[in-house]
């Protein structure tokens, strides 16, 4: 089925080692982006890309890292993770065509713990 | 900058009654509008949208939304709710000319009784 995979479904981290979570998506969107969740604060995006090559800051950026090498995958890395990083990560595309605003396709997410 | 506020962040509904789900969004110009539902463990789906034009707008799984700009709202309903659409709620704003960024309100949790 067509659609947004992220890897790993769920990890448990230990405070101040790096990780990276995958989001590759399949429908040749030129958008892509990642959102934290937590409870009560509903979805916050942490960076995103407009296009291949080309990376934004979103609203809770800190402490996150993206890159956009191809159109199929964007990456998302905690270089140096904290428990408050703990959440669960959603990735998302959409295609941007001009200035209209097409529906966003989300992934499953991963759900991350840092201790 | 926009902003949405869901101010409901749970509600029970009994199954068979209506349902409405309030969201209302802080922006310049026309929005655009989306409702997205997240079962449990899973990702968002999308349920209907509102770009332009009629604003009375339908979704899937039979609901709909009315898109209000003089009370800056944008209501999800349905005339009849199945234990089925137990789950979480967001509404979402995205503004013209800023790419495809969106802004998520803090999510509505519907419960539905038997």
């Amino acid at each position: 089925t067509a659609g947004i995979t992220q890897a790993p479904t769920s990890q448990i981290l230990a405070a101040g080692r790096s990780m990276t979570l995958r989001c590759t998506q399949d429908m040749r969107h030129n958008a892509m982006y990642w959102y934290r969740q937590d409870l009560g604060l509903g979805l916050r995006l942490i960076h995103y890309s407009n296009t291949a090559g080309t990376t934004g800051k979103g609203e809770v950026p800190d402490g996150y890292s993206v890159s956009r090498a191809n159109t199929d995958d964007f990456p998302l890395t905690l270089a140096s993770a904290v428990p408050s990083q703990t959440s669960v990560y959603f990735c998302a595309s959409s295609e941007i065509r001009g200035s209209s605003n097409q529906p966003q396709h989300f992934g499953d997410g991963t759900r991350l713990s840092i201790l | 900058a926009q902003s949405v506020t869901q101010p409901d962040i749970h509600i029970t509904v009994s199954e068979g009654a209506s349902l409405e789900l309030r969201c209302n969004y802080s922006y310049g110009a026309t929005p655009y509008l989306f409702w997205y539902v997240q079962s449990p463990g899973q990702g968002l789906q999308l349920l209907l949208k509102y770009f332009s034009g009629d604003t009375l707008v339908q979704g899937i799984k039979g609901f709909e939304a009315e898109f209000k700009r003089s009370q800056s709202s944008f209501n999800l309903r349905k005339p009849s709710v199945h234990w089925s659409d137990a789950a979480e709620y967001f509404c979402a704003v995205g503004a013209y000319n800023q790419g495809g960024k969106l802004i998520f309100g803090q999510g509505t949790e519907l419960s539905v009784k038997p």
